[in-house]
């Protein structure tokens, strides 16, 4: 069985800093990797996705993520923090094949604030 | 890219009563559907897999009884919550993955309340 795990349910920031969430998954084997977006009232918007190759991932909004097999963690960073990146951001994970192939499994996910 | 609408966005109903709830898959096909459900607060739990032209998979712990998919095309699947009841408000999200990808887009959403 997979999970996921979303450290910090809420992380506050101010604008221009760092943004960093992370997250870390059980699984046994590699699966995809996801991260995604939600704002208020609506449904999730991919940012990224690790699926093979490269494990520095680069995805929407000036967000990446890297995978790091030895530690099981797929952290997503934003060098500088804007007012629009509040929002509630999801990790979720994937089986690579067979009969589970394509169900997400989400983490907790964390509301990110940005501070003016 | 890729859209996902959902049908209707938000759902008010009497307890007893079916509400359906449609996810459409606007600009490609979608063999593969799934349906979650989100909690104030919480995260995305998966209900059911839908796939076009045969019976829906349901997650452990979910009615199929009560909540009955359809994915009646390549680019229409949907929910029907039959004999609602307040405990079955929630927000309902539906995703289609893209044909022969590993990507999902989800849609807007359908919130749902049960009186």
């Amino acid at each position: 069985a997979q999970s996921v795990t979303q450290l910090g349910s809420h992380v506050s920031v101010s604008e221009g800093a760092l943004v960093l969430l992370r997250c870390n998954y059980s699984s046994s084997v590699p699966p995809y990797l996801f991260w995604y977006v939600q704002y208020p009232n609506q449904g999730l918007q991919l940012l990224l996705k690790y699926t093979t190759g490269a494990t520095l991932v680069k995805g929407i909004n000036g967000f990446e993520a890297e995978f790091k097999k030895s530690e099981t963690s797929f952290h997503l960073t934003k060098p500088s923090a804007h007012m629009s990146d509040a929002a509630e951001y999801f990790c979720a994970v994937s089986q690579r094949g067979g009969t589970s192939y394509g169900k997400l499994t989400f983490g907790q996910g964390t509301i990110l604030t940005v501070h003016p | 890219g890729a859209v996902v609408s959902q049908h209707p966005s938000w759902v008010i109903c009497k307890s007893g009563t079916s509400v359906k709830i449609e996810c459409r898959s606007l600009d490609f096909q979608a063999t593969t559907m799934f349906w979650y459900r989100q909690f104030p607060k919480q995260s995305l739990m998966l209900m059911a897999t839908s796939n076009e032209g045969s019976k829906a998979t349901y997650e452990q712990g979910v009615e199929k009884d009560k909540f009955l998919i359809n994915h009646a095309s390549l680019t229409l699947s949907t929910l029907t919550v039959t004999s609602a009841h307040p405990e079955d408000s929630s927000f309902y999200i539906c995703s289609a993955r893209v044909q022969g990808t590993d990507t999902q887009y989800f849609g807007p959403g359908t919130r749902l309340t049960v009186l």
